[in-house]
């Protein structure tokens, strides 16, 4: 069985603090995808990163980076000098590489909220 | 800027109407899929599919059901609402020839079952 643990439900930060969103994941699967998405007020979800099981390279997409440690099993993501446009829900979710079929297993998400 | 689409955006029905909710996607995705969202979050896939007629249910057991004729067009059915059933219900699709690609999601139905 697969399982992602967002263990922190809210965050609450003042404009141009950083802050590191928290995911761990469980999974016998030796290959697989970890992803991260954002919900914002609007409700759909916006693809952000997806990461595979090969690759612990940690990316930095402008004010975005994401650490990938598979010896710890987490995918943490780190938003750096954070905006008020920043305030969403964010969701880290994993896929396995066997027969999953595309399906994604979600992590309870993160609602983070920035102070102007 | 993903192309997949929801109707309607929010509805409030009484319990025991029958309601479609639509899923339209112009990507040409063989992949779809039907989530049901929590109001503390969390998300449970309740169907999916891997093409024309073929629909499996997800990990999270629904009263609801699906069909999928035609690749772009994936609804979900309820045949009796109960209050139970409010929730909101996000579609979403994926390119089975890219390997692992990410889910586009449609902006979801906020349903209040009264």
């Amino acid at each position: 069985a697969q399982k992602v643990t967002q263990a922190q439900t809210e965050i609450s930060v003042v404009e141009k603090e950083d802050v590191t969103l928290d995911c761990v994941y469980e999974t016998r699967d030796t290959t697989y995808y970890l992803f991260w998405y954002k919900q914002p007020p609007s409700g759909e979800l916006v693809f952000l990163i997806r990461r595979n099981s090969f690759d612990e390279q940690n990316e930095i997409s402008g004010r975005y980076s994401w650490n990938f440690q598979k010896s710890t099993s987490s995918f943490n993501f780190t938003i750096t000098a954070s905006q008020v446009v920043d305030s969403a829900v964010y969701f880290c979710a994993l896929r396995g590489g066997g027969t999953s079929y595309g399906k994604l297993t979600f992590g309870q998400g993160t609602i983070l909220t920035v102070h102007p | 800027e993903a192309d997949i689409y929801q109707t309607p955006r929010y509805l409030v029905i009484g319990t025991g109407k029958k309601i479609t909710l639509e899923c339209s996607q112009t990507m040409g995705h063989d992949k779809m899929y039907w989530y049901q969202q929590d109001p503390g979050m969390e998300l449970h896939l309740i169907h999916y599919s891997y093409g024309v007629n073929s629909t499996e249910k997800g990990d999270l057991s629904s009263e609801s059901t699906v069909s999928r004729i035609r690749t772009e067009h994936f609804p979900l059915t309820l045949e009796s609402a109960r209050p139970s059933h409010t929730s909101q219900y996000l579609c979403a699709s994926s390119d089975s020839t890219i390997l692992a690609s990410e889910q586009f999601f449609g902006p979801g139905t906020r349903l209040t079952v009264l």
